[in-house]
């Protein structure tokens, strides 16, 4: 069984501050999708990122994909309110159903 | 998102009565997963099916649950004899057809039906 395990679990932060969230497995994924969840709706698509060493941006948010393969990491650079939400990572281990991470709930504080 | 649509949005259901869901994927997609997130938890795959196949259900209770895509129509998730822990929210996601070789599966999600047993 493939697990995806993402740090931290919740995060608090002032609104301006940067932050990391991480997302971590033991096997070697062949690709990887982020997405931001909302209250009371489905996940919303972020980023894929499939190339070992990828690095993605989308404005103030940097995905990056491990050379491993077993990792990455969302990085926000002067968060804002509107960045509140759950972020989950999603892993293909090689078929085609995607496997989500634990989740990183994130409250921004204006 | 939004081209993956879902109903109802909210169910209500007696202990004992029976839940059915159902997802229209994305127009050009012919794959449909159904995840299962428990509140405060993250989603769980339950099923991934192909129109009139199902491909891999390893995430499906063995009993009472019942998922297909047919030739016409939406793809249905079926609940039998609901018990309160199967109050959660499930989310049908739809892909469009990859190549086998392709490592890049992206999916796509509705807003999800969210299920209340009382």
């Amino acid at each position: 069984t493939q697990l995806l395990e993402q740090s931290p679990q919740f995060l608090s932060i002032q609104e301006g501050e940067n932050l990391t969230v991480y997302c971590n497995s033991s096997s070697v994924f062949s690709s990887l999708q982020w997405y931001r969840q909302e209250p009371g709706e489905g996940p919303v698509l972020l980023v894929t990122v499939v190339t070992g060493g990828e690095v993605k941006k989308l404005k103030r948010l940097t995905f990056q994909f491990g050379d491993a393969r077993k990792d990455s990491s969302l990085h926000i650079t002067a968060a804002q309110p509107g960045d509140t939400g759950l972020y989950l990572c999603a892993a293909n281990f090689g078929n085609e159903k995607l496997t989500f991470g634990t989740g990183t709930r994130l409250t921004i504080i204006p | 998102n939004a081209g993956v649509m879902q109903n109802p949005r909210h169910l209500v259901r007696r202990r004992g009565q029976e839940a059915r869901l159902r997802c229209s994927p994305m127009k050009g997609h012919s794959h449909v997963y159904w995840y299962r997130q428990l509140p405060e938890e993250g989603l769980k795959f339950m099923v991934y099916l192909q129109k009139e196949n199902i491909i891999d259900e390893s995430g499906m209770p063995k009993e009472r649950f019942s998922a297909e895509f047919p030739k016409e129509g939406p793809s249905i998730l079926r609940i039998q004899q609901v018990v309160r822990g199967d109050s959660a929210a499930y989310f049908c996601a739809s892909s469009p057809f990859q190549d086998r070789g392709f490592s890049g599966n992206t999916i796509y999600f509705g807003e999800g039906s969210w299920l209340t047993v009382v």
